[in-house]
C-alpha cells in the first residue's frame, strides 16, 4: 500500500510535444506528492509538487494534473524540449510514517530534436 | 549555497570487502536521508536522521549495513561485508526539518566484483 506506480517506463516524444506521465498510489495518508528530474550521473532534483487539496499545479511549461478520488496524478510537460531528456519519478509522502518519501520507478523521456 | 556533498562518486570493490560513504548536507539542515536506487529503479529509503538520532531504520539490512550522524552535521554509511547485489547509487539528501523539500547529492555509484 505504500506503493506509486508510475508509467511509462519510458516515453519519446518530439520536440515540441506534450510529454505525460502518469502516477497512482492507494495509501490516503499520502499528503504531499513530488515530482523529481535526474540527469544521468545526478541526483533527483525537485521540479515540481502538489498537495490534495488542489487539482493542479503549473509552473512555467510542468504542470501536475491531480485526481483525489481517483488517486492519481500526472506530470504534462508542454512544448517538450531536447534539454528536458531526463528521468522523471513521482513520489509521494507519507504523513504517518515520519514523513517518508515513496517514489516511482522512473520515467525516461527522450526528447527528439 | 552549496549543495549536498558526497564521497566518492564512484566505488569499485570485491565482494566481502568493507566500503564506507560519505555524506555532508546542506548547512542548516537537520533532516538526513540515505537511499538506495537500483538501476532503473526510484530511491529507496534505507535510514532517516533527525539531527543525530535514527528516526527510521526499518529498511536497514541491519546484518551488514551500519550508518552514523555524529554532531548531527555528517553522515557515514558503511557495508561490511559487501555482497554483489548491493552493486548500486547510493544517495543522500538532507531537508529542513519539517520540510517539503528533500535536496539530493549526485550519489556514490558502488560496484561490488
Amino acid at each position: 500500500q505504500q506503493q506509486v506506480k508510475q508509467s511509462p517506463q519510458s516515453l519519446i516524444v518530439q520536440k515540441g510535444g506534450i510529454s505525460i506521465i502518469n502516477c497512482a498510489y492507494e495509501n490516503t495518508a499520502f499528503d504531499y506528492f513530488p515530482w523529481y528530474q535526474q540527469f544521468p550521473g545526478k541526483g533527483p532534483a525537485l521540479l515540481i509538487a502538489i498537495r490534495p487539496d488542489v487539482s493542479e499545479k503549473k509552473e512555467g511549461r510542468f504542470t501536475i494534473s491531480f485526481n483525489k478520488s481517483a488517486k492519481q496524478f500526472s506530470l504534462h510537460i508542454m512544448d517538450s524540449q531536447p534539454g528536458d531528456s531526463a528521468t522523471y519519478f513521482c513520489a509521494a509522502r507519507n504523513r504517518n510514517t515520519g514523513n517518508q518519501f515513496y517514489f516511482g520507478t522512473g520515467t525516461s523521456l527522450t526528447v527528439i530534436p | 549555497e552549496a549543495g549536498v556533498v558526497q564521497s566518492p562518486r564512484y566505488k569499485i570493490i570485491e565482494k566481502k570487502q568493507p566500503v564506507a560513504f560519505w555524506c555532508n548536507p546542506i548547512s542548516g539542515h537537520n533532516t538526513l536521508y540515505w537511499y538506495l536506487q537500483n538501476l532503473g529503479q526510484g530511491p529507496e529509503l534505507l535510514i532517516r536522521y533527525e539531527n543525530e538520532e535514527a528516526v527510521d531504520d526499518s529498511q536497514l539490512p541491519k546484518d551488514r549495513f551500519s550508518a552514523e550522524r555524529l554532531k548531527g552535521v555528517d553522515s557515514t554509511l558503511k557495508i561490511q561485508p559487501a555482497e554483489l547485489g548491493d552493486s548500486a547509487v547510493y544517495l543522500c539528501a538532507s531537508s529542513l526539518a519539517g520540510g517539503n523539500e528533500q535536496f539530493f547529492g549526485p550519489g556514490t555509484r558502488l560496484t561490488v566484483l
